[in-house]
C-alpha cells in the first residue's frame, strides 16, 4: 500500500518565525512531489513542484526533497497570518498518478 | 481563463436519489480527475480519465459513474445516494506530460439526508 505520511497538527508557529513541514513517503519510484495549500472551505492550490534531491525556493517557500531517506518538507519564511491553512504532501507513484497525505493544520499566531 | 469549472457548488439530496456533478475544464488538459474529500481527512481519488472515451476507477468508485465524451467534460453520476457519500468533491486536471501538477476546481459540497 502506497502511503504519504504527515503529522496532522495543529503546528502553531509565531509570525515572522520559520514554519517546517514534513512529509514522508513509501513508494521508492515516486518521481514528483507537490506541496499544495488549502484554506478551510476552499479547494487546493499549488504552493510548490520538486522533482529532483535538494532544495527549490520560491519567494518565502522552499522545498526540500531527499529520495534516499523518501521525506519532501516544505519551509515558510516570515510567516504570516495568512499563511495559516492545511498543506497537503502529494507524491506521484509509477502511473504519474498522486498519493496524498492527509494534511498539516499550521496556525501562524500573530 | 476559467480553469476547471464546477457545478453546482452545494446541493442537498434525498437518500436514493441520483444527480450529476459537472466539471469542465478550458485548458485543453487530457488528464481529469474527480475526489472526495471527508472533513479533516485527505483527497481520495474516485474515477480518473487519461483523455476522451477513457476512464478508470481511482481508491473509491464504488457508488459512482463516470463518463468523457469529450477532452472538456467529465461529468461524475451518483445513482443512488447514500448518507455516506456526504462529502467535498473535487474535480482536478492535469497536462498529459508526467510531471505537470494538478489544477483543481472550487468543488461540490454535497449532503445527503
Amino acid at each position: 500500500q502506497k502511503e504519504v505520511e504527515q503529522n496532522s497538527g495543529p503546528l502553531s508557529v509565531p509570525e515572522g518565525a520559520i514554519a517546517s513541514l514534513n512529509c514522508t513517503y513509501s513508494d521508492r519510484v515516486s518521481q514528483s512531489f507537490f506541496w499544495y495549500r488549502q484554506y478551510s472551505g476552499k479547494s487546493p492550490e499549488l504552493i510548490m513542484s520538486i522533482y529532483s534531491n535538494g532544495d527549490k525556493e520560491d519567494g518565502r517557500f522552499t522545498a526540500q526533497l531527499n529520495k534516499a531517506s523518501q521525506y519532501v518538507s516544505l519551509l515558510i519564511r516570515d510567516s504570516q497570518p495568512s499563511d495559516s491553512a492545511t498543506y497537503l504532501c502529494a507524491v506521484s507513484d509509477s502511473n504519474y498518478q498522486l498519493i496524498w497525505g492527509a494534511g498539516t493544520k499550521l496556525i501562524i499566531k500573530p | 481563463n476559467a480553469g476547471v469549472t464546477q457545478t453546482p457548488k452545494f446541493r442537498i439530496l434525498k437518500i436514493g436519489q441520483s444527480m450529476t456533478l459537472q466539471c469542465t475544464q478550458d485548458m485543453n488538459h487530457n488528464y481529469m480527475y474527480w475526489y472526495r474529500q471527508d472533513p479533516g481527512m485527505g483527497l481520495k481519488l474516485i474515477y480518473y480519465s487519461v483523455g476522451a472515451g477513457i476512464t478508470d476507477k481511482g481508491e473509491v468508485p464504488n457508488g459512482y459513474n463516470v463518463s468523457r465524451s469529450t477532452t472538456e467534460d467529465f461529468p461524475l453520476r451518483l445513482e443512488l445516494a447514500a448518507p455516506s457519500q456526504t462529502s467535498v468533491y473535487f474535480c482536478a486536471s492535469r497536462r498529459q506530460t508526467g510531471n505537470q501538477p494538478q489544477h483543481f476546481g472550487d468543488g461540490t459540497r454535497l449532503s445527503i439526508l
